[in-house]
């Protein structure tokens, strides 16, 4: 495709349930990022991916979030007993490191509500 | 710890005057500076990016400085309309790849 997408666009769950959040990034871009972002805490980071390299999950807020990347393209983000205050819009970007200094490319986000 | 701070918050100005938005970063060890917009309930748009090299990047009516000593940049959009109506955010990377946001301006021109 011609950018970064996201499904579903809007996910709305009850607490406890677990979650799937999906990003396709653009064609060829080597890494891939999640961030959040929510009104009390902004945009943050949570994970990023670079081709075959152990991926950097220092933003990760606990271990009930995790992350994978299949053939080194699609990803998914999961999230097991979600929880209130884990409502935010979640972002998934793409790029191609090396080139033009990294500029990353973001998807139209999934908006997650947990009641 | 790197931390971006964007000032004013919020902005409002009648259309055609030029926009001044203002990014500072505390750790001017970054690789890159970019300047995203927002529309309400999308996702971000990147607008430009600035090499930690270069001092200014520029593209139609937006012009993005970079003083990396003093760690600030400066957006500027000139004779504004109101479709430039968004939250303007930037973002610096540091070593690790992942970038670290600013809180955001948000900008109403008003017709």
């Amino acid at each position: 495709g011609a950018g970064v997408s996201q499904s579903p666009s809007n996910k709305v769950t009850e607490k406890g349930k677990d979650v799937e959040l999906r990003c396709d990034p653009i064609s060829g871009h080597t890494a891939l990022y999640w961030y959040r972002q929510s009104l009390g805490q902004g945009l943050e980071f949570l994970i990023y991916f670079q081709g075959n390299s152990a991926p950097d999950k220092s933003g990760l807020p606990s271990d009930r979030f995790s992350a994978e990347r299949t053939g080194g393209s699609v990803s998914t983000l999961t999230i097991q007993r979600t929880q209130q205050e884990d409502s935010a819009v979640y972002l998934c970007a793409s790029s191609l490191v090396g080139t033009r200094g990294n500029e990353q490319f973001f998807g139209p986000g999934t908006r997650l509500t947990v009641l | 710890k790197q931390e971006v701070t964007q000032i004013p918050a919020a902005l409002s100005v009648p259309e055609g005057e030029n926009l001044v938005l203002n990014c500072s970063f505390t750790d001017s060890a970054i690789y890159n500076l970019q300047w995203f917009r927002q529309d309400p309930g999308k996702g971000l748009t990147s607008l430009l990016l600035i090499q930690s090299s270069q001092r200014e990047q520029t593209s139609g009516r937006l012009n993005a400085s970079l003083d990396k000593s003093s760690g600030r940049s400066t957006l500027y959009i000139a004779a504004s309309q109101p479709g430039d109506s968004a939250t303007y955010l930037c973002a610096v990377e540091a070593a690790g790849n992942k970038l670290t946001f600013g809180g955001g301006t948000r900008v109403l021109v008003k017709p």
